[in-house]
């Protein structure tokens, strides 16, 4: 069965430090593929970065930058420089290739705070 | 152009009563999702569009929700004889190429339904 943890429900930091958002995830698919989602205070979902199962390089957009490693079956998170606009849930998600729908399965959200 | 909307934005009603949520996807989008969200259980799918046809209702939770799509755009998810432990935001997605996981999804704002 499939599975999303995010083992950090809240994170503060102070602006401009750099913060790391944990995700592990679980799936017998061999093909899949997973997402950062941004749940700002308005409530809408915002789509950040993504990457599939057959891709391990890790890369940098801006301040975000992910760290993606299948052997530990880990999708991690990090952006640089903190700032307060960045204050929000973030969600990781799964979506596998078997299920047909690519619905995502989401883990329960870490909230960060920026604190100015 | 335009992004996924959701309507209403709130909707309060009476245990029992029915109500009926509406989501129009961004022009073009094949694939349209709804998800639901509460604080018990997170962010979880509950149904999945390709056109106008269900492929995956997996996630409905009970008999009393059902969906709908016309002419491959507009979705209504309706819910039956309302219960308590139906108050959550319910969410709508949409994307491209929905046989194609890698492909993201687009959230509108959501419904914040609450039973009295």
């Amino acid at each position: 069965a499939q599975k999303v943890t995010q083992a950090q429900t809240e994170i503060s930091v102070v602006e401009k430090e750099d913060v790391t958002l944990d995700c592990v995830y679980e799936t017998r698919d061999t093909t899949y593929y997973l997402f950062w989602y941004k749940q700002p205070p308005s409530g809408e979902l915002v789509f950040l970065i993504r990457r599939n199962s057959f891709d391990e390089q890790n890369e940098i957009s801006g301040r975000y930058s992910w760290n993606f490693q299948k052997s530990t079956s880990s999708f991690n998170f990090t952006i640089t420089a903190s700032q307060v606009v960045d204050s929000a849930v973030y969600f990781c998600a799964l979506s596998e290739s078997q299920t047909g729908a690519n619905n995502l399965f989401f883990g329960t959200g870490t909230r960060l705070t920026v604190i100015p | 152009g335009a992004g996924v909307s959701q309507s209403p934005s709130n909707k309060v009603t009476e245990k029992g009563k029915d109500v009926e949520l509406r989501c129009d996807p961004i022009s073009g989008h094949t694939a349209l999702y709804w998800y639901r969200q509460s604080l018990g259980q997170g962010l979880e799918f509950l149904i999945y569009f390709q056109g106008n046809s269900a492929p995956d209702k997996s996630g409905l939770p009970s008999d009393r929700f059902s969906a709908e799509r016309t002419g491959g755009s507009v979705s209504t998810l309706t819910i039956q004889r309302t219960q308590q432990e139906d108050s959550a935001v319910y969410l709508c997605a949409s994307s491209l190429a929905p046989h194609d996981s890698y492909n993201e999804q687009f959230f509108g704002p959501g419904t914040r339904l609450t039973v009295l």
